[in-house]
């Protein structure tokens, strides 16, 4: 276990809905990163979050924000959903600022079904 | 733009015998790259990376890679599965000022008894 968790487990949603996904850093890490798994394929990055900003983005459209929390948390928002979506989310949380080359720790996912 | 391919979508071996998940990178500068697996619903675990330093990197679970330039790869092996081997691995650069990790399509490792 990393440390890194995140909620709900699984979501189904409809067309058109909008949901909110949560995730819990480890433990003295500052930045956390989203990254949506379609299925059968590999991660691809959403965006990043460094001290309540975000810091970095992917090829996402505007529908796809996010937030960072004082603590660390972090939530991501998808509005307007699209069948496309459904995926497994996957948030990664690390130290930023302990080098270049520092693990990035993730979370178990969750599993987000679009009807 | 950087970038992974894994060659190979499955891999089928026995238990006991060595196994090889193929990777090539597309870089312009000194890549940092990883591999991660990622066992049916768990996260996905960091299992080596290198970052320019030995070329031959040493991970868990007895999996190592090597880094060879002329080739342009970074290929995972291990000389003796395991059946708790049986997962999905990525193959992953590192890219960007704010370290974004771009994964490969992945390959499927079957273990056999």
């Amino acid at each position: 276990e990393t440390g890194v968790t995140q909620s709900p487990t699984h979501l189904i949603k409809t067309r058109g809905q909008q949901v909110t996904l949560r995730c819990s850093s480890q433990s003295g890490h500052n930045t956390v990163s989203w990254y949506q798994q379609a299925l059968g394929q590999g991660p691809q990055f959403i965006f990043q979050y460094y001290r309540e900003e975000e810091n970095g983005r992917g090829n996402f459209p505007p529908r796809f924000s996010g937030l960072q929390f004082p603590n660390y948390s972090s939530e991501l928002n998808v509005n307007a959903l699209e069948l496309d979506d459904s995926a497994l989310y996957l948030c990664a949380s690390r130290a930023a600022g302990q080098g270049p080359y520092n693990e990035q720790f993730f979370g178990p996912g969750t599993r987000l079904t679009v009807l | 733009a950087q970038s992974v391919t894994q060659l190979d979508s499955h891999v089928s071996v026995s238990e006991g015998t060595p196994v090889l998940l193929r990777c090539n990178y597309s870089s312009s500068y000194s890549p940092s790259l990883f591999w991660y697996v990622q066992h049916p619903n768990k996260g996905l675990q960091l299992l080596l990376k290198y970052t320019s330093a030995a070329t031959l990197v040493k991970g868990i679970n007895g999996f190592e890679a090597e880094f060879k330039k002329s080739e342009t790869s970074f290929h995972l092996t291990k000389p003796s599965a395991h059946m708790s081997d049986a997962a999905e691995y990525f193959c992953v650069v590192q890219s960007g000022g704010y370290n974004k990790l771009i994964f490969g399509a992945g390959t499927r490792l079957a273990v056999h008894p």
